[in-house]
């Protein structure tokens, strides 16, 4: 089975100052984890992914994530929020090529 | 552009009617699935195909029908709408070396 904590419904951050959204997950087997993004009324896209390569992983939009086996964590950070930056974030597990499982969700808010 | 199509974008229904939402990819993708997105609760599998003609139940496939019969194409049938289907429901197709693409949504209100 596998599951994934999203510890913050709402995070907000003013504008140049870093963002930190955090996830812990749970898998029997090695995971691939995802960062994907929603700005209102949207669909989803990816920002970044982890498939057992580097444990720093990059995405767009200056986004990054570090896995962290011992800790069961994927947090996602940000040096300096812009205010595009303001969406709901969602952080899914998936083993194999089974389903994904999603977080409950990220609101983020980019203050001026 | 290559992708996942999803129609149609917006659909009301009365409780009791019956709809399918079409969903096709062009990927050539193995692998597709539909969700749904409630507020508060992430996104939920409903069902999901690894293949033609395989299909499979996820975490919340009461009221819900699919099919595979090719490998572009993933219906999902409403098969008698209730309110608690008012939701915001996606379509993902995938392959292990693509990831997963998602189509742009069916926003469905049940009244």
């Amino acid at each position: 089975a596998q599951s994934v904590t999203q510890l913050d419904s709402h995070v907000s951050v003013s504008e140049g100052t870093p963002v930190l959204l955090r996830c812990n997950y749970s898998s029997s087997y090695s995971p691939s984890l995802f960062w994907y993004v929603q700005h209102p009324n949207k669909g989803l896209q990816l920002l970044l992914k982890y498939t057992s390569a580097a444990t720093l992983v990059k995405g767009i939009n200056g986004f990054e994530a570090e896995f962290k086996k011992s800790e069961t964590s994927f947090h996602l950070t940000k040096p300096s929020a812009h205010m595009s930056d303001a969406a709901e974030y969602f952080c899914v597990v998936s083993t194999g090529r089974r389903a994904l499982t999603f977080g409950s969700g990220t609101r983020l808010q980019v203050q001026p | 552009n290559a992708g996942v199509t999803q129609t149609p974008k917006f659909q009301v229904l009365k409780t009791g009617q019956s709809m399918t939402l079409q969903c096709a990819q062009d990927m050539n993708h193995e692998y597709m699935s539909w969700y749904r997105q409630d507020p508060g609760m992430g996104l939920r599998l409903i069902h999901y195909s690894v293949g033609a003609g395989i299909t499979d139940q996820g975490e919340v496939p009461n009221g819900y029908n699919v099919s595979r019969s090719t490998t572009e194409d993933f219906p999902l049938r409403l098969l008698s709408a209730a309110p608690s289907q008012t939701s915001v429901y996606f379509c993902a197709s995938s392959s292990t070396e693509n990831g997963y693409t998602f189509g742009s949504g069916t926003r469905l209100t049940v009244v």
